[in-house]
C-alpha cells in the first residue's frame, strides 16, 4: 500500500475484554515498530520486528501485552485483558532498514477502556 | 539497552523567539532522524543526519549531530505558530534500531 494502515482507527472496550489492533506495513519494509502515545505524552516503545530475527519485545509492559508478526507483513498487537491505563493511541511504524530507514507511521489506533 | 533522552520535555515560546531542543544517546549512532507530530496526528520524518559533526538546514530549522555522534539539536529560528506541535529524535543503532527520544512538546504563543 501507500502508507502504513492501522485499523481500527477508534475503538471503545469494555475493562477486561480482549482487543485485537492490526498494521499493515508498506510492502517490503522489513522493520516493524509498536509505540503507545497517552494523551500530551511521548513515545513509549512496545515491540519491534526485523525481518526473522526474534522480535525486541522489551517494551511490552505486561503479560497481557502480545504482538505478532506473520508472514514479515501485516503485525497485530493483543492486549488482553483490557484496564483503563491500557487507553491510549496505539502507533505503529516501518522502515527498510539498511536503505532510507527512516520510519513512516500509520495514524493509530485510539483504544478507549471504560 | 540503548536510550535516547531528550530535553527539555516542554518549551513554551513567544511567536518570534527561538527555540531548541536536544537529544543524547547511550551508544554511539549510526545516525539521528527527527520527526514533527502535529497535535492529533502522527510523528513524520523531518530529516536524517549521519556524519560526525554534520548540520543541516530546512528554511528556519537547523540541525547538528554531534562530533561523537552521541547528540544532536535541533533548532527553531524565530518560531511560528505553525510550528507548534512535538519533535522527536530518533537514534539508528548499528544493528538497525531505531530509538525515540521522549519528544519535546512546542507550544507558540502569539
Amino acid at each position: 500500500g501507500a502508507g502504513v494502515s492501522q485499523s481500527p482507527s477508534n475503538k471503545v472496550t469494555e475493562k477486561g475484554k480482549d482487543v485485537e489492533l492490526r498494521c499493515d506495513p508498506i510492502s517490503g519494509h522489513t522493520a516493524l515498530y509498536w509505540y503507545r502515545q497517552s494523551l500530551g505524552q511521548g513515545l513509549e516503545f512496545l515491540i519491534y520486528f526485523q525481518g526473522n530475527s526474534a522480535p525486541d519485545k522489551s517494551g511490552l509492559p505486561s503479560d497481557r501485552f502480545s504482538a505478532e508478526r506473520t508472514g514479515g507483513s501485516v503485525s497485530t498487537l493483543t492486549i488482553q485483558r483490557t484496564q483503563q491505563e491500557d487507553s491510549a493511541v496505539y502507533l505503529c511504524a516501518s522502515s527498510l532498514m539498511g536503505q532510507g530507514p527512516e520510519a513512516f507511521f500509520g495514524q493509530g489506533t485510539r483504544l478507549t477502556v471504560v | 539497552g540503548q536510550q535516547v533522552m531528550q530535553i527539555p520535555q516542554y518549551q513554551h515560546v513567544q511567536e518570534g523567539e527561538d527555540f531548541t531542543t536536544y537529544c543524547n544517546s547511550s551508544t554511539t549512532l549510526s545516525n539521528i532522524q527527527w520527526y514533527k507530530q502535529r497535535p492529533g496526528g502522527h510523528p513524520v520524518f523531518l530529516i536524517q543526519l549521519v556524519k560526525s559533526g554534520e548540520v543541516k538546514k530546512q528554511k528556519r530549522l537547523t540541525f547538528q549531530f554531534g562530533e561523537a555522534k552521541k547528540n544532536s539539536s535541533l533548532h527553531i529560528t524565530a518560531t511560528q505558530t505553525t510550528d507548534v506541535g512535538t519533535y522527536f529524535c530518533a537514534g539508528l543503532t548499528s544493528y538497525g534500531k531505531l530509538t525515540f527520544g521522549q519528544g519535546t512538546i512546542l507550544t507558540v504563543h502569539p
